[in-house]
Formats: C-alpha cells, structure tokens, sequence
C-alpha cells in the first residue's frame, strides 16, 4: 500500500517557540491531507484538511493562526504549531487518501508526538 | 454530519477464541464506507477491514470479518483465533468522500 512518512516522530519544545511537522506521500500524489490530534487513551480528532494550492479548512474549535498548515507540493504538508503551550502536547497524525476512487483509503503517518514544556 | 460509537472502551480475550467488537454509527449519507483500524502501541494506524455500505455481504479478511446490520447502523468487528499480536486499539470509522469520523476506540488485550 501507499505510504505516509512523518517528521520529526516525537520532539520536545519549550514554552513559546514554534514545532512544525512534515507529512509526506512516498509514493503517490496527494492533493489533500488530514491532520489529526490524539490525545492520550482517546480518539482521533480531526483538525484539518490541508489542500494542495489552496487554504487548509479547518474543524470548529481549532485556531488557524495557531496551528498553521501549509501544503506546498504534492507530496508535502506541513503543520506548525505556533507560540507552542503545554496544552498543544499530543499525538499529531497525517493521513492521505491515495486517489484511486471515490472513497479513498486513507494512509496514516507514524504520527509525531509533540511535548511542549 | 457522522457519529461513530464504541460503547466497550476496554475488552479482553484468550489466545485462540474469537471476540466481537461493537460499533455503532449515525449518518445521513446514502453512500459510505466503514471501516476498523488498529492502532498497536507503535500508534501506527492500521487499516484491518472495510465495508462498503451499498455490499449486503459481510466484508472477511482472514481472520477478521464484520457483521454490517445496515437497518441498525451497526458494524462489528470479529477476530477469530486470537492471537498476541492483535492486541491494540480499535477504531471503528466511517467516511464519506475524504473525511473520517472516528469512534472512541477499544482496547483489546489478549490473554496468554
């Protein structure tokens, strides 16, 4: 199957400074992408939906200056989280759909887990 | 919008007997698909099985086979002969074109 690299798998950040996080499609184009939270023993929430040369829609309740997504190729989606807090600490996953029908088959990232002290 | 609901938010099984893994879900759409994923203590998701929802017949990927009750919205997952390495979060999800909407998850342990 197609697969979803991600980048960095875990860091550790102080207060304030700004993370951000590479999805990448290896081996198939994506022009959409999904940036996922997790937060310890609970389930995946959606955050947004990143579009190749367009802005990313993003999920009620979640703040678009705060977690900024660029999609620059097709290949690539970033997330950064800025003026990072420890609240922010999670589990970030990507996923894309691999475009070969209709409802596409998602293909998750490792994930990155981000600390935020 | 969709809803997707785990009501077993823990369960356990012996090495080689069979478990069944509820979910429910709600939506308004004609056409979706359901899916379970695992997710092992590596966080790596992992596609286990899919149904489309306009197939009546119960989707089977080896030891893994759902039970989709259209009329009911309801979508378990059976494993059969259990093994160690089924152990991890499952992830009941429908979709509708791109978007997933995820359930709360199970966690399963396998008994030696």
């Amino acid at each position: 199957g197609a697969v979803v690299s991600q980048h960095p798998s875990r860091v550790i950040c102080k207060s304030g400074t700004s993370v951000k996080i590479e999805c990448r499609s290896l081996d198939f184009q994506a022009t959409t992408m999904f940036w996922y939270r997790q937060f310890p023993k609970q389930s995946l929430m959606l955050m947004a939906t990143s579009n190749e040369g367009s802005k990313a829609t993003y999920e009620q309740g979640v703040e678009k200056d705060k977690f900024l997504i660029n999609h620059a190729s097709l290949t690539l989606s970033t997330l950064t989280v800025t003026s990072a807090h420890p609240e922010d600490s999670s589990f970030y996953i990507c996923s894309a759909p691999d475009g070969s029908g209709s409802f596409d088959e998602q293909f998750f990232g490792p994930g990155t887990r981000l600390t935020v002290l | 919008a969709q809803t997707v609901t785990q009501s077993q938010p823990e369960m356990s099984v012996q090495e080689a007997e069979t478990v069944t893994l509820s979910c429910t879900y709600d939506t308004s759409e004609s056409d979706y698909y359901l899916f379970w994923y695992k997710q092992p203590p590596s966080r790596q998701m992992i596609l286990v099985i899919r149904q489309e929802a306009y197939k009546q017949q119960n989707a089977t990927e080896n030891r893994f086979s759902v039970n989709f009750q259209k009329a009911a919205k309801s979508f378990s997952l059976k494993i059969s002969d259990s093994q160690l390495g089924d152990a991890a979060m499952y992830f009941c999800a429908s979709n509708t074109g791109n978007q997933f909407y995820f359930g709360t998850g199970t966690s399963l342990t396998v008994i030696p």
